[in-house]
């Protein structure tokens, strides 16, 4: 079954950095796009980043553009976020999420880990 | 951006009602309409894609409908499991990817 797991969240002061990862299972890792998403607390749900199956295209939504980075290691079925300059609404649980289009694009989620916490806090 | 305004923010029910909630696009989105339930401290779930496909594994009483701006989840006879947040997401191949605000299904 398909399974992921989210690690690296945790709590950082405004400016910093944290690499969030994504390891997926259960399914054939490199041939679908992933994405990132997440939910501030009590709020509603905002897409991230999504990076192509073969790497070959990564978006960002606005609120991230030039601070986060999105990457992939398909040899180690493992899913990345780079997050640099680090603001207090940046605070959120981010998932990880499947794409359901098998060597293309469906820009919905299939799948879902069950999140890892990042609170940007002095 | 695509905005999607979804209604009502909640709502109360009873085991065995009828409930319908909607989703509202800023511009068409062309059924590029996904459904997805989340319950709290959970991550959400895929319910249905394309407005109206089924997710596998999803019961047959979650039902989508809708064109060019206005879509509408459909539960056909609520049971306990289905007390839970719904929300929209567009893929209308504009980004970024948007969701609506969410419709929390509570028991009556």
């Amino acid at each position: 079954q398909v399974q992921l797991v989210e690690s690296g969240g945790g709590v950082v002061q405004p400016g910093g950095s944290l690499r969030l990862s994504c390891a997926a299972s259960g399914f054939t890792f490199g041939s679908y796009g992933m994405h990132w998403v997440r939910q501030a607390p009590g709020r509603g749900l905002e897409w991230v980043a999504f990076i192509r199956y073969d790497e070959t295209n990564r978006y960002y939504g606005d609120s991230v553009k030039g601070r986060f980075t999105i990457s992939r290691d398909n040899s180690k079925n493992t899913l990345y976020l780079q997050m640099n300059s680090l603001r207090a609404e940046d605070t959120a649980v981010y998932y990880c999420a499947k794409d359901p289009l098998y060597g293309g694009s469906g820009y919905y989620f299939d799948y879902w880990g069950q999140g890892t916490l990042v609170t940007v806090s002095s | 951006d695509i905005q999607m305004t979804q209604s009502p923010s909640s709502l109360s029910a009873s085991v065995g009602d009828r409930v319908t909630i909607t989703c509202r696009a800023s511009q068409g989105i062309s059924n590029s309409l996904a459904w997805y339930q989340q319950k709290p401290g959970k991550a959400p779930k895929l319910l249905l894609y394309a407005a109206s496909r089924l997710e596998s594994g999803v019961p047959s009483r979650f039902s989508g409908s809708g064109s060019g701006t206005d879509y509408t989840l459909t539960i056909s006879s609520l049971h306990p499991e289905d007390f839970a947040t719904y929300l929209c997401q567009q893929y209308y191949g504009i980004l970024p990817l948007t969701f609506g605000g969410g419709t929390k299904v509570e028991i009556k």
